[in-house]
């Protein structure tokens, strides 16, 4: 299966703590890309980083991308409770039209 | 600017009936994309219409087929409908086939196949 994986499957934290989530893939990408959904509802792009990028932010979102190990990682700096949620990392590339998605890491952000 | 709609938003059907989904892209997208989402799971690619053609396809059986009508909304149909269909099904458009800023998702039909 070309399905990534996030880790950890499921993350609880206090207000105002980080969270991190990590995601790896299987196979080249163009780029990675981070999705939230909120209770089994619509997915929302959050960010985007290409295949050549390290390094992405985007407001209280950090991610970074390690090609070599074929690794990305997503940071929420300063989490609230309204980031509670389940976050997908999904990869596109090799020619492929499609995003590969993993199975996503759940957060829970405790008031 | 709208953004991606579907409909219905929940639906229940017996084992063996056909369903269709429907989706209106964003405006100005001319890219549809359909995804399956079992619970507890990622989604996983049905297949994309680019321009009223199937643009490539997943790993999914014959029954299920689509459409993309000339104003780019499009729609998903799945016959002899099994348990194993029950999930959301997410629509997402774009401007191009492989964006470099992300698909905007609709918020997606929840199938109960009983």
């Amino acid at each position: 299966s070309q399905q990534g994986e996030e880790d950890p499957q499921a993350l609880s934290i206090q207000e105002g703590e980080n969270a991190t989530m990590n995601c790896s893939y299987k196979t080249s990408i163009n780029n990675l890309q981070w999705y939230r959904q909120n209770s089994g509802r619509g997915l929302v792009h959050l960010i985007l980083i290409r295949s050549n990028e390290r390094e992405k932010h985007s407001g209280r979102l950090r991610v970074t991308l390690d090609t070599s190990k074929k690794s990305s990682s997503l940071l929420i700096t300063a989490s609230r409770a309204a980031d509670t949620a389940s976050y997908f990392c999904a990869q596109s590339g090799g020619g492929s039209e499609k995003l590969v998605f993993g199975k996503g890491t759940k957060l829970t952000v405790n008031p | 600017e709208t953004g991606v709609t579907q409909s219905p938003t929940h639906l229940i059907k017996t084992r063996g009936q056909q369903v269709t989904l429907r989706c209106s892209s964003q405006s100005g997208h001319n890219t549809v994309s359909w995804y399956q989402q079992a619970l507890g799971q990622g989604p996983q690619f049905i297949f994309q219409y680019y321009r009223e053609e199937e643009n490539g396809r997943g790993n999914f059986p014959p029954r299920f087929s689509g459409l993309q009508f000339p104003n780019y909304s499009s729609e998903l149909n799945v016959n002899a409908l099994e348990l194993d269909d029950s999930a959301l099904y997410l629509c997402a458009s774009s401007l191009v086939r492989q964006p470099s800023y992300g698909y905007t998702f609709g918020s997606g039909t929840r199938l109960t196949v009983v």
